[in-house]
């Protein structure tokens, strides 16, 4: 298997832009995480998704903020418009229930820098 | 609310030199504790989950054992390519992990 799919793994822009983040999951999980990583907070838990639903979206931090699941196989987070301290790398992760109980496979990971 | 501390939060090693790391949680409810290996420029990498107190389980040079408080992963006489970051998470009531800040261990030949 592939595992968890990221693009794009290095992104730049300037404040006031629009981002998009795409992941695709390991074939067959039905869970679907997005995470934030930073030096200071660590990883933060942003939104999941079960089922293509999201279920908790309680770490988005605000409504710049928002995810979507089209399908199975694939998710986006979007966030509109940046700001330098959305500056972060992100992660998205899948689990399935039916493997070792919430083993979480993590992507590659996409490094934002936002000017 | 549900927490979870580690330390120390960097840790130099000699080569061959054992150690362990510790995670304290609090949280109600635990389902689980999960112990990830992270790289550098690399997303986290699962390494164990423990579901009660007095459970161990091992893999190669690491062993992760926990109590009703906290976890500790112990590293027997490390090698330079264990340097990285440890994470340890806990799942409580719902499907999401509560991460750690991470250990940093850097192990010098």
């Amino acid at each position: 298997d592939a595992g968890v799919i990221q693009s794009p793994r290095h992104e730049v822009t300037e404040m006031g832009q629009e981002v998009t983040l795409r992941c695709k999951p390991i074939s067959g999980h039905d869970y679907l995480f997005w995470y934030r990583q930073t030096m200071m907070r660590g990883l933060e838990l942003l939104i999941y998704f079960n089922n293509n639903v999201p279920i908790d979206d309680s770490g988005m931090p605000e409504d710049r903020f928002s995810a979507k699941m089209p399908n199975a196989s694939f998710s986006t987070l979007k966030i509109q418009p940046s700001e330098p301290r959305d500056s972060a790398v992100y992660f998205c992760a899948s689990s399935s229930r039916l493997g070792t109980y919430n083993e979480q496979f993590f992507g590659p990971g996409t490094r934002l820098t936002v000017l | 609310e549900d927490q979870v501390t580690q330390s120390p939060e960097a840790l130099r090693l000699q080569e061959g030199e054992s150690s362990s790391l510790n995670c304290s949680y609090t949280v109600s409810g635990l389902r689980g504790l999960f112990w990830y290996r992270q790289d550098p420029g690399k997303g986290p990498e699962f390494l164990f989950t423990l579901y009660s107190a007095g459970e161990e389980k091992e893999k190669e040079r690491l062993k992760a054992t926990l109590t009703k408080k906290e976890s500790f992963l112990h590293i027997t006489a490390p090698k330079p390519e264990d340097s990285a970051t440890y994470l340890c998470a806990v799942q409580a009531r719902t499907d999401k992990l509560i991460f750690g800040t991470g250990t940093r261990l850097q192990v010098f030949p």
